[in-house]
């Protein structure tokens, strides 16, 4: 039982491109999240899903976007690199069926854009 | 609006001292309330969690808080460190009917011999 798998675990991009953050779950949550961690900021939703082709913003969508079409992965897209998007990128789920669930972390996405 | 804040961002203990990692929570409605762990280069895990019934809560590795609605407080305290505590601890809260956490700044706690 893997749960919350996440890749690559290092990535370097240069200002203006672009990449895909993958998130896989094997526990079969309906929810999944993305947050990202800045130091002494705590963690930010981007952006969550509450099931296969349902997805909402979180806190801090700017410059990030989304697809959920299966109930196992939920990839967050990097169109146009900025320095501001420097941060380490966690998904996250959580079964669904109640409001006090647990949420299962991945073990994050180092990314730096320069 | 839902908010958290952790006092301080680093607290150093003695091996075999009390640990205690303040958390005050903001909500207009009966809060849940959680504590994850971070060890470095890893997610978070969940610590322990208060939903409804008994304020005092204990979770793994011997940690436990207790929620504490008159200060709106959920402070974090083990008896005993260990040097394998030494992690970023964060507490969260969320509300009722949404699934949405909202965390603190996170508090880093070093472990010395």
């Amino acid at each position: 039982n893997a749960g919350v798998t996440q890749t690559p675990k290092f990535r370097i991009l240069k200002i203006g491109q672009s990449m895909t953050l993958q998130c896989a779950q094997d526990m079969n949550h309906n929810y999944m999240y993305w947050y990202r961690q800045d130091p002494g900021m705590g963690l930010k939703l981007i952006y969550y899903s509450v099931g296969a082709g349902i997805t909402d913003k979180g806190e801090v969508p700017n410059g990030y976007n989304v697809s959920r079409s299966t109930t196992e992965d939920f990839p967050l897209r990097l169109e146009l690199a900025a320095p501001s998007q420097t941060s380490v990128y966690f998904c996250a789920s959580s079964p669904g069926l109640a409001d006090t669930d647990t949420q299962y972390f991945g073990p994050g996405t180092r990314l730096t854009v320069l | 609006a839902q908010s958290v804040t952790q006092l301080g961002s680093h607290v150093s203990v003695s091996e075999g001292a009390l640990v205690l990692l303040r958390c005050n929570y903001s909500s207009s409605v009966p809060p849940y309330l959680f504590w994850y762990v971070q060890y470095p280069n890893q997610g978070l895990q969940l610590l322990l969690k208060y939903t409804t019934g008994a304020t005092l809560v204990k979770g793994i590795n011997g940690f436990e808080a207790e929620f504490k609605k008159s200060e709106t407080s959920f402070h974090l305290t083990k008896p005993s460190a260990h040097m394998s505590d030494a992690a970023e601890y964060f507490c969260a809260v969320s509300k009722v009917g949404f699934q949405k956490l909202v965390f603190g700044t996170g508090t880093r706690l070093l472990v010395s011999p």
